[in-house]
């Protein structure tokens, strides 16, 4: 069965100083990876995805995320935060052949401190 | 600029009611897709469809239908309304190979059953 752990429910950062967000996945067979962003009370917003091309990923607003096989890894960086980043960000797989859907990790809310 | 368009963004309705979730997407997408979001739990898949008058069970089914009578169109059905499904309900829709497209949301609706 396909799952997605985000380690990490709540991270804290202040701003100026780079973002980890860490995600593993388990998936039988090479999926898709995304990571969505969800500012308050507002709907979702990709901010990258992962295909099977090029394994580090440049995404929207200076974030980026390294696919590594071996770990079973996604993780989710920036290496500088700012305010406007503070929101909750989501792992999500795709597996291939279940129809296109999504599997969602359970969401890590990042804080930026000035 | 494409969109998912959610029928109303704050709902409230009484125990036993049946309540219906329109979703509606303008971008000639195959597959659609009903979550729910709670605290700390993520997104969870309820039903999904890959085609017109097609659907499929997600993670979540219960106490819960679906309809796609017309593409552009996904409707949400509580059949009898409970508080436990007081959630966030979220909508979205891609092209076949979500995978490799990406996915759009809706703004959600936040319902209330009291």
């Amino acid at each position: 069965a396909q799952s997605v752990t985000q380690l990490d429910s709540h991270v804290s950062v202040s701003e100026g100083t780079p973002v980890l967000l860490r995600c593993n996945y388990s998936s039988s067979y090479s999926p898709s990876l995304f990571w969505y962003v969800q500012h308050p009370n507002k709907g979702l917003q990709l901010l990258l995805k992962y295909t099977s091309a090029a394994t580090l990923v440049k995404g929207i607003n200076g974030f980026e995320a390294e696919f590594k096989k071996s770990e079973t890894s996604f993780h989710l960086t920036k290496p500088s935060a700012h305010m406007s980043d503070a929101a909750e960000y989501f792992c999500v797989v795709s597996p291939p052949y279940q129809g296109g859907k999504l599997i969602f990790g359970q969401g890590t809310e990042l804080s930026v401190k000035p | 600029d494409v969109k998912v368009t959610q029928s109303s963004r704050y709902l409230v309705k009484r125990t036993g009611e049946k309540v219906f979730l329109e979703c509606v997407q303008d971008m000639d997408h195959e597959n659609m897709f009903w979550y729910r979001q709670d605290p700390g739990l993520g997104l969870r898949l309820i039903y999904f469809s890959y085609d017109v008058k097609m659907k499929e069970k997600g993670d979540i089914p219960e106490g819960y239908s679906v309809s796609r009578e017309k593409k552009e169109r996904f409707s949400l059905i509580l059949e009898s309304a409970s508080t436990n499904q007081t959630s966030m309900y979220l909508c979205a829709s891609s092209f076949s190979q979500g995978g490799n497209y990406g996915y759009t949301f809706g703004s959600g609706t936040r319902l209330t059953v009291v």
